[in-house]
């Protein structure tokens, strides 16, 4: 079974700062996924990045990144110069590593960027 | 093009009616799923088809049904609509990878009154 916490309901920041978005998960899986999805008012579920938990090296997307630490299993979202389409619900999810399993939601965090 | 696509987009009904929603996918994906999102954001599976088979079938009651013609398509049947049935159900698709990345539609808002 798996588990997904995020801790922050609710955050903001203002235009062009950094913020980090926070997630902690459980899992008797060996391997497995982690993802960020950002869903913004239009509704749409938009995924923002993925972290193979075998791989050490922390996944990149452009200003999206993460922090995995599997240790510890916390599993943040850093998004650098924050833009005003960043404003969106973000969720952590978690998948075991094999196909057609289902995602795991945490409760979501609402980030929003203010002008 | 549109890779997974929903209908309706929005429905309202009364209480105690039977609807569907229908779910298409143009990606060639193996796997279809249905998720919930209450009120508070939350989103839960619901179902997973592989291939035209069931494969996950969460805790739901069985006025929820699921059928899937063939693999590009997942439609769902909710019999006698309550008021807690008042949610937002996306349906996703995936190619069973080991990436397990899940593709979205954009959702049906449906409203019981």
């Amino acid at each position: 079974a798996q588990t997904v916490t995020q801790s922050q309901p609710e955050m903001s920041v203002q235009e062009a700062e950094t913020v980090t978005l926070s997630c902690t998960y459980d899992t008797s899986e060996s391997n497995y996924y982690l993802f960020w999805y950002k869903q913004p008012p239009s509704r749409q579920m938009i995924l923002v990045i993925r972290q193979e938990a075998y791989k050490q090296q922390n996944a990149t997307e452009n200003r999206f990144s993460v922090n995995f630490q599997k240790a510890a299993k916390s599993f943040s979202l850093k998004i650098s110069d924050s833009q005003l389409g960043d404003t969106a619900m973000y969720f952590c999810a978690s998948a075991p590593n094999f196909g057609n399993e289902k995602l795991t939601f945490g409760t979501g965090t609402r980030l929003t960027i203010i002008p | 093009d549109t890779a997974v696509s929903q209908t309706p987009k929005y429905l309202v009904t009364q209480m105690g009616n039977d609807k569907s929603i229908k779910c298409e996918q143009n990606l060639g994906h193996d796997t279809m799923y249905w998720y919930k999102q209450d009120s508070k954001k939350f989103l839960k599976i619901m179902f997973s088809y592989n291939n035209k088979e069931l494969i996950i079938n969460e805790t739901v009651p069985n006025r929820f049904s699921p059928k899937s013609p063939d693999k590009a398509h997942l439609n769902l049947h909710i019999n006698s609509l309550e008021l807690g049935d008042s949610a937002v159900y996306f349906c996703a698709s995936s190619s069973g990878t080991r990436s397990n990345e899940q593709f979205f539609g954009p959702g049906t808002r449906l409203t019981v009154l």
